[in-house]
């Protein structure tokens, strides 16, 4: 079974410093790795991907996440964080038999301090 | 475009009632989703349409009940709901294929009353 993990609930970081959220996954083939943010009373929305290729992911807003297959992470990250960047940010891997369904992690709450 | 819409935004309804909602998008997009989701939690898959049939149905009760008259429209038809299905509905779209990401509507805040 598929399933990713975001160990940290939430994640304070001061603006103008790099950010990092976690994300872990257990796939047993080849992943295919979502990030996705959400914004209060708003919908998810797509961050970026990781299918296959460059483990070095760029995304939306100047985020970036790294792939490593060793460590079985998919952690976003960006260089400066904006105090806009405070959010809920969701990993989700998709189903390896059903490519219609994906598997959230718990999300991890973002506090991003002027 | 990238848009998908919902509607209602908000939604007060009673044990009795019956309700939809509404979601559209123009993206050419042959997969669509409802989702539920409780504050601050992930969202929780509920129904895929693909091709417009009806492909997962995670075991939703009864009084859920999709619909899915074209490929651009999906409904969520809403039938003697309890005060614990109270949440944000989340209506999404991907194409089709192990690689797209999903595009998420901003939501329809339902409560019951």
């Amino acid at each position: 079974a598929q399933s990713v993990a975001q160990p940290e609930d939430q994640v304070n970081v001061a603006e103008g410093n790099p950010l990092t959220v976690k994300c872990t996954y257990s796939v047993s083939g080849n992943p295919y790795l979502f990030w996705y943010v959400q914004y209060p009373n708003r919908g998810l929305q797509f961050l970026l991907k990781y299918i296959t290729g460059d483990n070095l992911v760029k995304g939306s807003y100047g985020f970036e996440a790294e792939f490593n297959k060793s460590q079985t992470s998919f952690h976003l990250k960006k260089p400066s964080a904006l105090v806009s960047d405070s959010a809920l940010y969701f990993c989700a891997v998709r189903d390896q038999g059903n490519f219609n369904k994906f598997y959230f992690g718990s999300g991890t709450k973002l506090n991003v301090k002027p | 475009d990238t848009e998908v819409t919902q509607t209602p935004k908000h939604l007060v309804m009673g044990m009795t009632n019956k309700k939809s909602l509404k979601c559209e998008q123009h993206m050419g997009h042959r997969a669509m989703y409802w989702y539920k989701q409780k504050a601050k939690k992930p969202p929780e898959l509920m129904f895929v349409y693909s091709y417009e049939k009806l492909s997962i149905n995670e075991s939703v009760p009864s009084r859920f009940s999709p619909e899915c008259p074209n490929s651009s429209l999906l409904n969520l038809h809403l039938h003697a709901l309890q005060p614990e299905d109270s949440a944000l509905y989340l209506c999404a779209s991907s194409k089709q294929g192990d690689s797209y990401e999903q595009y998420f509507g901003p939501g329809t805040r339902l409560t019951v009353t």
